[in-house]
């Protein structure tokens, strides 16, 4: 079975930085592009950033460029997004999605149950 | 940036009755990078149409896409109980977005 676990989440003041992983099982992790997509607080979907089966295609949203930086480790199956310079309207779920390519974006299936982060003082 | 745009915000309807929701882009798209979402409460979306019109594995056939250039539409033929929920359209390729979202709601 095809799974995603993010973890990394919390509560975080503002300017501060936070680590978000994703934890993937049962595919080939480095045959896939992967995504973060966020989700504020009654709100709609909004992608975030994109990696590359191979780390070399990097995406990101303009809102968190700069600022935010995805990364990859395949020999341990698993998705990464340091979020630096947090901000309160980076109070979001945040999912980890697998992309349907090697190189993406394509459509994003399946999503993890994401993690919480909110950024308050 | 291409922004996607919902409509109805919420749709209002029984079960067995024909839902027709609408994602209008800002500008033309090509119509293998359009997707359909379905998000349930408090569960992550899960993925129902890609390439506008293909469905996913496992979606039933009551539901369908249709559309091209800016205006695509998702459309439930007779609604199950376990349909009423939010529903997203997604561009997919460079810098994807997405919809609003639109939700149906037990009449």
């Amino acid at each position: 079975e095809v799974q995603l676990v993010e973890s990394g989440g919390g509560l975080v003041q503002p300017g501060r930085s936070l680590r978000l992983s994703c934890a993937a099982s049962g595919f080939t992790f480095d045959d896939y592009a992967m995504h973060w997509v966020r989700q504020a607080p009654g709100k709609g979907l909004e992608w975030v950033s994109g990696i590359s089966w191979n780390g070399d295609i990097l995406g990101y949203a303009d809102s968190v460029k700069g600022r935010f930086t995805i990364s990859r480790d395949n020999a341990k199956n698993s998705l990464f997004l340091q979020m630096s310079s947090l901000r309160p309207e980076d109070t979001a779920f945040y999912y980890c999605a697998r992309d349907t390519g090697p190189l993406g974006p394509n459509w994003f299936d399946p999503w993890g149950q994401g993690t919480q982060v909110t950024v308050s003082s | 940036e291409i922004v996607l745009t919902q409509s109805p915000g919420t749709l209002s309807l029984s079960p067995g009755e024909r839902a027709t929701l609408s994602c209008r882009a800002s500008q033309s798209i090509d119509s293998n990078f359009l997707a359909w979402y379905q998000q349930k409460p408090g569960q992550a979306p899960s993925l129902l149409i890609y390439g506008t019109s293909y469905r996913a594995t496992g979606i039933p056939d009551r539901f369908s896409g249709s559309g091209s250039g800016t205006d695509f539409t998702l459309t439930i033929r007779r609604l199950e109980p376990e349909d009423f929920a939010v529903y997203f359209c997604q561009r997919y390729g460079d810098s994807p977005t997405f919809g609003g979202g639109t939700k149906i709601e037990i009449k």
